[in-house]
Order: structure tokens, then sequence, then C-alpha cells
């Protein structure tokens, strides 16, 4: 059973590009949670997706990202316009209402 | 937002020692999860936990699931150098959508 898929592992993006992070997660799981992680600091809550649902975005910024779980695929969490601020690990992980499991993580650098 | 309060948020120990860290919360939790993240990598689950009152073990991790369901500890015995890391608390929010709530962490370092 493999665990949860994160790709690609390192993401070097020009200002101005779109970032495009993908998590496959574990079999059988059907919820997806995104993070982020700036170094030596905490998780972040950005989104909370159930396939073809967001279930609770609070934590996602206004502008220029989204996130998208569809009923066939990885999740994705979309960033446009990338800034120098949007470098960060971005960490995926899948629950069943019992544990959580994480990816082994996107991290962004903007250049 | 829900919020985990970690601590303490760092620890410097000697190798040998034992070390505990706890989460509390103005939240009922049905569920506490332990984590350990090393550098460079995702966090990795050590211990979940599911009932009020539930002391749980793996190896030398011992975690407890508080009576009050708004609070959790996790003891490491015998600290080993590659005990370092930071570890987080979270807690899987009671009813309607469940959402995963984290601890700061604490950042973990043992000297040889």
């Amino acid at each position: 059973n493999a665990g949860v898929m994160q790709n690609p592992r390192h993401l070097v993006r020009r200002r101005g590009q779109e970032a495009r992070l993908r998590c496959s997660p574990m079999k059988g799981h059907s919820h997806v949670y995104w993070y982020r992680q700036l170094p030596e600091e905490g998780l972040k809550f950005m989104v909370y997706l159930q396939k073809e649902n967001i279930i609770d975005e609070s934590g996602m910024p206004k502008e220029r990202f989204s996130a998208e779980f569809p009923k066939e695929g990885p999740s994705i969490l979309r960033i446009q316009q990338v800034v120098r601020g949007d470098s960060a690990a971005y960490f995926c992980a899948s629950e069943d209402n019992t544990e959580a499991f994480f990816g082994q993580g996107t991290r962004l650098t903007v250049v | 937002g829900q919020q985990l309060n970690q601590s303490p948020q760092s620890m410097f120990i000697q190798e040998g020692e034992d070390v505990s860290m706890n989460c509390t919360s103005s939240s009922i939790f049905n569920t506490w999860l332990w984590y350990k993240q090393d550098p460079g990598e995702g966090p990795v689950l050590l211990i979940a936990l599911y009932k009020a009152g539930e002391l749980t073990s793996n190896g030398r991790l011992t975690a407890q699931f508080g009576i009050t369901r708004k609070d959790s500890f996790l003891n490491i015995s015998a600290s080993i150098p590659s005990d370092v890391g930071i570890y987080f608390c979270a807690g899987l929010i009671q009813g309607g959508s469940e959402k995963l709530v984290f601890g700061k962490g604490t950042k973990l370092t043992v000297n040889p």
C-alpha cells in the first residue's frame, strides 16, 4: 500500500509563473489536507478537501491560490503568479477519519 | 481558528535523558496524533490515540490522551541522538467535517 505521494519533490519557478503541486492520497483515503511550512516553523493549515468538494479553505490566501481534488487523479494545489514569499515546503496529508499520513512534501523555490 | 498549545517550544537534553512534551486546547478532540519530522522530510506518524485516558506505547515513546479530551502528552525515554527532530501534536476536531489541527511543534536536540 503506497503512502502519500507528492510530486515534484522540488520545484523552482520564476516570479510570475504558475506552480502546480500534486498529491496522491493513500489508497482508500478520500480526504486530503494541504499545509505550508516555512523553515524552522510549524505546519500552517491551508485547505481540506474531499473528492470533488472543498470542505474548508479558511487557510488559503484569497488570491492566486486554489486547490482541487477531482474524482479521478491527484489533488492539485495551484499557485498562480508566484512571488518570492510563496517559497516554502508544501505538505499534503491524507486521512481516513482515524489517522492522517503525510507525503514527503514539495519544496517550492521562487527565484 | 482552532489551535493547539504545544510546549515546550524547544528542548536541549543529554543522551539518555527522558523527555516530556504536551499539548493543550480549549476544544475537545476525539483523536490525538503525534508526529515526528526530520529535516527535509514530511511528518511521520508516531502514535495515534482514540479514547480519553488511553495510554499507548511505541518502543521508547509513550503518549496519553487526557481524560478531559483537551490535552495529550508524549514521553520519550532514554533519548538517543536519532530522536532529534521536531515533534508535532495534532487533534481531529469532533463533529461535523473533521479537520486536523496541529500544534506548533517541539524542537528536540539531543547532545551525545
